[in-house]
């Protein structure tokens, strides 16, 4: 079975674009969860997707957004970018009932 | 607000010898906890969970032990070996039917020969 995927692997933007990141899920895993690492925040939750829906969503502003798809393929956004943006942008996908989260390898932001 | 903490951002230790990796959480809540595993440039990798109406799950060479009292939980990997050294991360989960973790910091264990 095909792991997540994420892409693109790695991004540099300048401030005040915007981005969008992908996530493709682990086949049959409804749910889509985006986390940001960095250092020394450790990996901080985004927003949760099932079914199309977002089902939860961490402290982050507006300006992170997300949607999924019918085949359960995620999209994150972020606009207006920051440099406080710069991170490690993780995925994890999981099953329904399942709590185990499995994660792609990320696609970094830098922002300059 | 860091509802989950891992207070040693860095651990050394002897090949052959133990690791213990701490973490402690201050949500009540909270009723699954999870030790993730994470390399440079990969994402985190699952390791072992434990249910909070449990006080220890264990899996080969790794163990995890929950106290509930103390909101405090650690794992411990035995025989500790070169190719553990990697970031740890505890992750709570108490979101009914989400899923929705809550990390700490993490912490870099390295194995020395």
């Amino acid at each position: 079975k095909a792991g997540v995927t994420q892409t693109p692997r790695y991004l540099i933007k300048t401030r005040g674009q915007q981005v969008t990141l992908s996530c493709s899920p682990i086949s049959g895993h409804r749910s889509v969860s985006w986390y940001q690492q960095t250092p020394g925040q450790g990996l901080q939750f985004l927003f949760e997707y099932f079914s199309e829906t977002q089902r939860n969503k961490g402290n982050f502003p507006g300006r992170f957004s997300g949607r999924q798809f019918s085949n359960s393929r995620s999209e994150m956004n972020v606009s207006t970018l920051e440099l406080g943006d710069s991170a490690l942008y993780l995925c994890a996908s999981s099953g329904q009932g399942i709590d185990e989260q499995y994660f792609g390898p990320g696609t970094r932001l830098t922002v300059t | 607000d860091q509802q989950v903490k891992q207070n040693s951002p860095s651990l050394s230790v002897q090949e052959g010898r133990i690791s213990i990796l701490n973490c402690d959480y201050t949500n009540s809540m909270f009723d699954y906890f999870l030790w993730y595993k994470k390399y440079p440039a990969e994402g985190p990798t699952f390791l072992i969970s434990i249910s909070s109406i449990k006080d220890k799950n264990e899996d080969g060479r790794f163990t995890v032990f929950l106290n509930k009292s103390a909101k405090h939980l650690s794992l411990h990997i035995v025989p500790s070996q070169p190719g553990d050294s990697a970031v740890y991360f505890c992750a709570a989960d108490g979101v009914q039917g989400a899923q929705k973790l809550v990390f700490g910091q993490g912490t870099r264990l390295t194995i020395n020969p």
